[in-house]
């Protein structure tokens, strides 16, 4: 069965710094993965996705994901957060969409 | 180029009445899944269908849920005889076919039951 982990309920960071979240999956074959993002009453914005291919991805809005597959992970990066990024974030793996239970960003000043 | 469209954005229902949830999937978009996000937890997968037909229900309840696609109009997801744990947001998505390059989400209807 496909599941994913996001092992941080809510992260804390100052603006300017730099963000990482985190996602590890488990996934019978070479998985799926993705990101995406939900701003507070909203629906999912997809950040990025990963098939094939370089395990480096580039995403919208400066993000980056890479994938491991030793590690059976799939974190998220972001060098310099601003403070439009604080939502929640969710990890998903497989076609139809398995979600992690997703982190939460908060951005200070 | 209007994306996912869900209606109505919030609905309150009495225990025992029904609920109707509509999606307008993208224009293009013959694909159409429906996810449930509970409060504090992520979202999941609760069926999947395209024009006139339901592919995959494996995430339904067994009672009271049901779902459709009909060949004109939006999908409806439909709730008979809600009760209070129904209350939750849930969120369409659409896809152009049938490999998942990244469904596009409508912005979710937020169901509440009193």
């Amino acid at each position: 069965a496909q599941s994913v982990t996001q092992p941080d309920i809510h992260i804390t960071v100052s603006e300017g710094a730099s963000l990482e979240l985190r996602c590890n999956y488990s996934y019978g074959a070479t998985p799926y993965l993705f990101w995406y993002v939900q701003s507070p009453g909203q629906g999912l914005q997809l950040l990025l996705k990963y098939f094939s291919g370089d395990t480096l991805v580039q995403g919208i809005k400066g993000f980056e994901a890479e994938f491991k597959r030793s590690q059976s992970s799939f974190n998220l990066r972001k060098p310099s957060v601003h403070w439009s990024d604080a939502a929640e974030y969710f990890c998903a793996v497989g076609a139809k969409l398995s979600f992690g239970a997703g982190t939460t960003v908060t951005v200070r000043a | 180029n209007a994306g996912v469209m869900q209606n109505p954005r919030h609905l309150v229902r009495r225990r025992g009445q029904e609920a109707r949830l509509r999606c307008s999937p993208m224009k293009g978009h013959s694909h159409v899944y429906w996810y449930r996000q509970l409060p504090e937890e992520g979202l999941k997968f609760m069926v999947y269908l395209q024009k006139e037909n339901i592919i995959d229900e494996s995430g339904m309840p067994k009672e009271r849920f049901s779902a459709e696609f009909p060949k004109e109009g939006p999908s409806i997801l439909r709730i008979q005889q809600v009760v209070r744990g129904d209350s939750a947001a849930y969120f369409c998505a659409s896809s152009p076919r049938e490999s998942n390059y990244g469904y596009t989400f409508g912005s979710g209807t937020r169901l509440t039951v009193v």
